[in-house]
């Protein structure tokens, strides 16, 4: 079956790190445009970051500088290491595969079932 | 950044009935545009790439229409089951951007 499983959120606290992984099974992690994304408590989803094949990350305006994306091949495994968490960065954090057509982005078809970042004193 | 207008905000529909569900964007994005089901605490699934293609195993009383900076989503007879929250996504360029979602309310 095709999915990715996340996992390693938690409790922090403002300005602490925290490192989540994402495991894959039905593809390879490393092959893919893999993304992470993100929802605050009632709120809407936020795009955070995306890896791509050839290891080229970008990060969105409010993370950038803070949060870093690593893959491990071995583990078929893609890492979100954040660091000098904010309480806003508070969410569910979803792992999810790009589906692509050739260079073209169609959608995201393959989601985590997410994991709970909280960031509290 | 791209943003995306989604409307109505919620809605609140019979079993049986047609809704459509618009999604605006604020420049031209062709046809790179999704459509999401999340159903409360769930990850979104998702119903239509590419602007109007079903993705595998959604039901066919889904789909999508639009291009350029208007789309819908279109439920031709709503179930029980779609109780849910639906957003449009587009992927044009990064950041991947979303609409703020449609709550959809079964009466």
């Amino acid at each position: 079956e095709v999915q990715v499983v996340d996992s390693g959120g938690g409790l922090v606290q403002p300005g602490g790190s925290l490192r989540l992984s994402c495991v894959a099974s039905g593809f390879t992690v490393i092959s893919k445009f893999m993304n992470w994304f993100r929802q605050a408590p009632g709120r809407g989803l936020e795009w955070v970051s995306v890896s791509y094949p050839d290891g080229t990350t970008y990060y969105g305006d409010s993370v950038r500088g803070r949060f870093s994306v690593s893959r491990d091949s071995s583990k078929n495994t893609l890492f979100l290491q954040m660091t000098n968490l904010r309480v806003e960065d508070t969410a569910v954090y979803h792992c999810a595969r790009e589906m692509r057509l050739g260079t073209s982005r169609e959608a995201v078809d393959i989601w985590g079932q997410g994991t709970v970042v909280v960031v509290s004193s | 950044d791209i943003q995306l207008t989604q409307s109505p905000s919620f809605l609140s529909a019979s079993v049986g009935d047609r809704v459509t569900i618009t999604c605006r964007a604020s420049q031209g994005i062709s046809s790179y545009l999704a459509w999401y089901q999340q159903i409360s605490g769930k990850a979104p699934k998702l119903l239509i790439y590419a602007a109007s293609n079903l993705q595998s195993g959604v039901p066919s009383r889904f789909s999508g229409s639009g291009s350029g900076t208007e789309f819908t989503l279109t439920i031709s007879s709503l179930q029980p089951e779609d109780l849910a929250t639906y957003y449009c996504q587009q992927l044009n360029n990064y950041p991947l951007t979303f609409g703020g979602g449609t709550k959809v309310e079964i009466k």
